[in-house]
């Protein structure tokens, strides 16, 4: 079954305290995306990468890093955890065969309660 | 600077009825333009796009949306609303030239749907 998974699906941590989401899909898709959901806001764009090895910041960066050591793994790194983190994060991705109106696919969403 | 708004926080309707979720966008350049749901405990699941060609585009579940450049618009319809349909409804946007971020997709706030009874 073609998917996106997220893990953890919940964490409760406490601020500082160092993290990492994992985000994996099945798809040999070349993009990949964060993005983080708050009320009112809708979702936001964290980081993205178009390649292996290859990132970019999204519109809110700042606190987050990622890396992308394989095509399929593109986890979401909280160094310094703050309670301004505390979100639900969604890790998308898509392939790049037909261009930009590719239709991203979208993991199951971590909910991260940052104390 | 793309943007899309979605004037309404929750939409209301009768099961049976015909429901319209609204979105509207602004973009530099030929919009791609989509619609996903998002159930309680879920993730987004996509249910339409707009990429070129006929206006009125099917979707996932029955729904259906129509493109509407001269108004900026692409709401989201379907004939008959049922209980199931309540959930919250994302309008997203992508432009058809490279500006940055990838694949990005800039999205509305979304919009709560209920269906009832």
């Amino acid at each position: 079954e073609a998917q996106v998974t997220q893990n953890p699906r919940y964490l409760i941590t406490v601020t500082g305290k160092k993290l990492t989401v994992t985000c994996s899909q099945n798809m040999n898709h070349e993009y990949m995306s964060w993005y983080r959901q708050d009320p009112g806001l809708g979702l936001r764009q964290i980081y993205y990468s178009m390649n292996v090895e290859v990132t970019d910041k999204g519109d809110v960066p700042e606190g987050y890093k990622v890396s992308r050591k394989e095509k399929r793994n593109f986890p979401l790194i909280l160094e310094s955890p703050s309670p301004n983190q505390t979100s639900l994060y969604f890790c998308a991705s898509s392939s790049r065969t037909s261009g930009w109106g590719e239709t991203q696919y979208f993991g199951p969403g971590t909910r991260l309660l940052v104390l | 600077a793309q943007s899309v708004a979605q004037p309404e926080d929750q939409v209301n309707v009768a099961e049976g009825n015909p429901l319209t979720v609204k979105c509207t966008y602004s973009v530099s350049g030929n919009p791609y333009l989509f619609w996903y749901v998002q159930y309680p405990n879920r993730g987004l699941q996509f249910l339409l796009k707009y990429i070129t060609g006929d206006n009125l585009v099917k979707g996932s579940y029955g729904f259906e949306a129509e493109f509407n450049k001269s108004q900026t618009s692409f709401h989201l319809k379907k004939p008959s609303a049922l209980v199931s349909d309540s959930a919250l409804y994302f309008c997203a946007v992508r432009v058809s030239i490279l500006t940055g971020g990838g694949n990005k997709l800039t999205f509305g706030t979304g919009t709560q749907l209920k269906v009832e009874l």
